[in-house]
């Protein structure tokens, strides 16, 4: 079974423009959530999509927004691009949201923006 | 806020011996999962244990849990220089109507096993 599919691997943008990162998470799973792994801060939760609908969010700024497609797998857009985006951004999937539901995790896709 | 502190940051042990790390956070939790990345890559998820459950076992793997002094340990027994990585501990805080989707993580600790 695949696991949660991350594309790109690396993306290198300037500041100002836009960035595009995409997500497909495991056959069968329904949620996707967005999370930020930059240098010093851990860790961040982004965005949660289920069902194709945005259930929370994190405290970020509105440039950075996502949808979640018919077939589950997900985008995140990140506009006005800023150097402290840069950051190994992290997708994940699970396949209901209960209490006990494990969270599976992609590679990652690492932004840099100079 | 980070919610999950790992403790400790790093940690540096031989082939073959054990390694423990723990983890304390602040609210009452659905469950608390543990993850290991290597070099900077994705999370590889180790296990779980439900907030109803005090101890679980997986392979090499002990995790405890202790909702009344909120935190959690992991034991690695018998390790190995694969086991080299960077080790978090996620909880999903309990929140009426349900979990709100954000698993909150600390900062990971960092193990390195020599061989």
């Amino acid at each position: 079974e695949a696991g949660v599919t991350q594309s790109p691997t690396h993306l290198i943008k300037t500041r100002g423009q836009q960035a595009t990162l995409r997500c497909s998470p495991i056959s069968g799973h329904t949620s996707v959530y967005w999370y930020q792994q930059a240098l010093g801060l851990g860790l961040q939760f982004l965005l949660w999509y289920d069902e194709g609908e945005e259930r929370n969010r994190g405290n970020f700024p509105p440039r950075f927004s996502g949808r979640q497609f018919p077939n589950y797998s997900s985008e995140l857009n990140v506009n006005a691009l800023e150097l402290e985006d840069s950051a190994l951004y992290l997708c994940a999937s699970s396949s209901a949201l209960t209490v006990y539901t494990e969270a599976f995790f992609g590679q990652g896709t690492r932004l840099t923006v100079v | 806020s980070q919610q999950g502190e790992e403790d400790p940051q790093a940690l540096s042990i031989q082939e073959g011996e054990n390694a423990t790390m723990n983890c304390s956070y602040k609210t009452s939790i659905n469950n608390l999962q543990w993850y290991r990345q290597n070099s900077g890559r994705g999370l590889v998820h180790l296990i779980l244990i439900r907030s109803n459950e005090r101890e679980k076992h997986s392979g090499r793997l002990r995790v405890t849990l202790d909702t009344s002094k909120k935190s959690s340990s992991l034991l690695i027994t018998a390790s190995r220089a694969a086991d080299t990585a960077s080790y978090f501990c996620a909880t999903d805080p309990m929140n009426y109507g349900g979990s709100q989707g954000n698993l909150i993580f600390g900062k990971g600790t960092k193990l390195s096993v020599k061989p």
